[in-house]
């Protein structure tokens, strides 16, 4: 069975269209995270849920917004796509708050595509 | 603030031969490090953890880590390199983000390629 499980695997759509990538964890953990990897391979965090409340919100525009309906589920909407959308977002997961212990579940990523 | 830097792009080593992938650290305090490993196409999955403990650290697949406060270093080892060892490395450090939450800062990523 798959930990972390995201869908779509690859995306590949127009600017301007609206797009949701989905996160499902069966782990048991209370915290779970989307981050953006460039295509330098570059990770950074986006935002982080424990429990279904929002903790990490970092500098991301407010066309994407993340949703957790329970605490195995993060869901991340993107409005208005644009060109430098275009990534590998993974969706992460950890008992209380990963960070402090650094033991994250990645999932193996979502390629989104924008042209 | 606490940062991360990975000295090296690219590693090329032989089948066999032992692996030094080099990262440097900047921290106000003792600060929670971490390695990473990305196959290709695959997510994430953590090698090995320093969190105050041992200074020498040891992971799974064979790879160590020692922290060396004196350098603020954090670099990993291997003393063979197998060809499933082909994957990008990235050092991690913990920073606080606000409140009793911390966030995982990850380096730019080492690409190590294993020649046969």
């Amino acid at each position: 069975d798959t930990a972390v499980s995201q869908t779509p695997k690859y995306l590949v759509t127009q600017m301007g269209n609206d797009k949701s990538i989905k996160c499902e964890q069966n782990l048991g953990h209370d915290t779970m995270y989307w981050y953006k990897q460039d295509s330098k391979k570059f990770l950074k965090i986006m935002f982080s849920y424990n429990n279904k409340e929002l903790i990490i919100n970092e500098t991301v525009p407010n066309r994407f917004s993340p949703k957790s309906p329970d605490k195995a589920h993060l869901n991340l909407h993107i409005n208005s796509l644009e060109l430098g959308d275009s990534a590998v977002y993974f969706c992460a997961s950890s008992q209380v708050s990963g960070a402090n212990t650094g033991e994250l579940f990645f999932g193996e990523g979502s390629r989104l595509t924008v042209l | 603030a606490q940062s991360v830097t990975q000295l090296d792009s690219h590693v090329s080593v032989s089948e066999g031969t032992p692996v030094l992938l080099r990262c440097n650290y900047s921290s106000s305090y003792s600060p929670s490090l971490f390695w990473y490993v990305q196959h290709p196409n695959k997510g994430l999955q953590l090698l090995l953890k320093y969190t105050s403990a041992a200074t020498l650290v040891k992971g799974i697949n064979g790879f160590e880590a020692e922290f060396k406060k004196s350098e603020t270093s954090f670099h990993l080892t291997k003393p063979s390199a197998h060809m499933s060892d082909a994957a990008e490395y990235f050092c991690v450090v913990s920073a606080p983000y606000g409140g009793a939450t911390n966030k995982l800062i990850f380096g730019t990523g080492t690409l190590l390629a294993v020649q046969p």
